[in-house]
């Protein structure tokens, strides 16, 4: 969905590097999530933030901060860059009305050497 | 523990059948199911969703249904094309507020259409 951007889409690095993953939305939505998905594990909750002063926790933040810079903008950080950290990372919006649909970027394919 | 899960891993369909793509859930207090359609390559695409209050619910060729009593979702897909050759997910949110959010995606089902 071009409206939630994602850079970058590809980064290699190696272990013990600092990581920033970016997420931008033009769709005007509150809520923000970030995912990583591994082959055979789905989809897994990192972070989410409801509102710029609003930060949560997932299913597996251990590892990752992030920061709500803006209605806009979400970044997920990875301090210290593990090879178990190799994934691809999506970013998602959502607008909640009743029902939580969320949209998602085109992903980042993180590498961790 | 609460979990989602798909009985298939894989189905191949031929090109104008129907498909149903099955997901079980297991937390009871989850106000609602999504699917979400994944084609290679890029981020999951929300397909229809449906609320826990609610056993059927239809779209432009798919149909949910949500059976509470056995904890089950499935998704139809009329007159199967090959288009819709992708990873299905199910998931499932407990939408209580705040830090009390609760989201779990299915490990997802391949779908594959033969012409």
């Amino acid at each position: 969905d071009a409206d939630v951007t994602q850079t970058p889409r590809n980064r290699i690095t190696k272990t013990g590097k600092r990581i920033m993953l970016e997420c931008s939305q033009t769709k005007g939505h509150d809520r923000m999530y970030w995912y990583r998905q591994d082959p055979g594990l789905g989809l897994r909750l990192i972070y989410y933030s409801f509102d710029v002063k609003d930060i949560n926790k997932g299913e597996i933040s251990d590892g990752y901060s992030v920061s709500r810079q803006a209605q806009a903008k979400f970044s997920l950080s990875l301090e210290s860059a593990i090879p178990n950290q190799t994934a691809l990372y999506f970013c998602a919006t959502s607008d909640y009305r009743g029902i939580d649909t969320q949209y998602f970027g085109p992903g980042t394919r993180l590498t961790v050497l | 523990g609460e979990s989602v899960g798909l009985h298939l891993p894989t189905l191949s369909v031929q090109e104008g059948d129907n498909s149903i793509i099955n997901c079980a859930y297991s937390n009871s207090a989850s106000d609602y199911f999504i699917w979400y359609k994944q084609e290679s390559g890029k981020g999951p695409q929300f397909i229809i969703d449906i609320r826990s209050n609610m056993d059927k619910r239809q779209g432009q060729r798919v149909t949910v249904l949500l059976n509470k009593t056995v904890k089950h979702l499935s998704l139809q897909i009329a007159a199967t094309q090959p288009g819709d050759s992708a990873v299905y997910f199910c998931a499932e949110i407990s939408n209580s507020g705040g830090s009390n959010y609760k989201l779990t995606f299915g490990k997802g089902t391949l779908l594959t259409v033969n012409p």
